[in-house]
């Protein structure tokens, strides 16, 4: 199946600072990227919708200027979680489509960040 | 709207016995449904997909699931358990958006643990 590689797996940073999360499809070329978020023990919530060249779209109630997304080419975007707090610990996840028909997605092992 | 909703969010069973995780969907139009498990730090892997073709599914390690429109269900089975199964399993459903995109809602998910 497709491969999807995110980019740390593990990040730990002090509060204030900028971190960037990479997701890569490996061996196909993704027109739609989706970002999730994973609290501890819950399940997936859906933060933003990224579609290559164009802005991303959000969810409700997550705010674009604190997760920044870039998806500049059709195998690579990336979430930057902008001035991070402890609140923004946990685990994200990205996903790409390989089909607009089936709606299957592959997804990326996941990115796990503390705030310190 | 569509959505998703998992009955319980522990299953134990017996190494060797019947596993059942439950799902039921609603949706407007007919859905492409899915499974997915994580083990733990580690993102989503497809066991299997639901897209209007069979009603009963197949999918990897000994796992099936069964499209029942009239229940609105789709539930997840494997005739028996092994210690490997245990893990994080979530149903989705697919939801189209404008564009010809589609974007997946996950289920609160369902915690399989195996005892010996």
């Amino acid at each position: 199946g497709a491969v999807v590689s995110q980019h740390p797996s593990r990040v730990i940073c002090k509060s204030g600072t900028s971190v960037k999360i990479e997701c890569r499809s490996l061996d196909f070329q993704a027109t739609t990227m989706f970002w999730y978020r994973q609290f501890p023990k819950k399940s997936l919530m859906l933060m933003a919708t990224s579609n290559e060249g164009s802005k991303a779209t959000y969810e409700q109630g997550v705010e674009k200027d604190k997760f920044l997304i870039n998806h500049a080419s059709l195998t690579l975007s990336t979430l930057t979680v902008t001035s991070a707090h402890p609140e923004d610990s946990s685990f994200y996840i990205c996903s790409a489509r390989s089909s607009a028909f089936t709606g299957e997605l592959f997804f990326g092992e996941g990115s796990r960040l503390t705030v310190l | 709207a569509q959505s998703v909703t998992q009955l319980g969010s522990h299953v134990s069973v017996s190494e060797g016995a019947l596993v059942l995780l439950r799902c039921n969907y609603s949706s407007s139009v007919p859905p492409y449904l899915f499974w997915y498990v994580q083990y733990p730090n580690q993102g989503l892997q497809l066991l299997l997909k639901y897209t209007s073709a069979a009603t009963l599914v197949k999918g990897i390690n000994g796992f099936e699931a069964e499209f029942k429109k009239s229940e609105t269900s789709f539930h997840l089975t494997k005739p028996s358990a092994h210690m490997s199964d245990a893990a994080e399993y979530f149903c989705a459903v697919s939801v189209a958006l404008t564009g010809g995109y589609n974007k997946l809602i996950f289920g609160a998910g369902t915690r399989l643990a195996v005892h010996p």
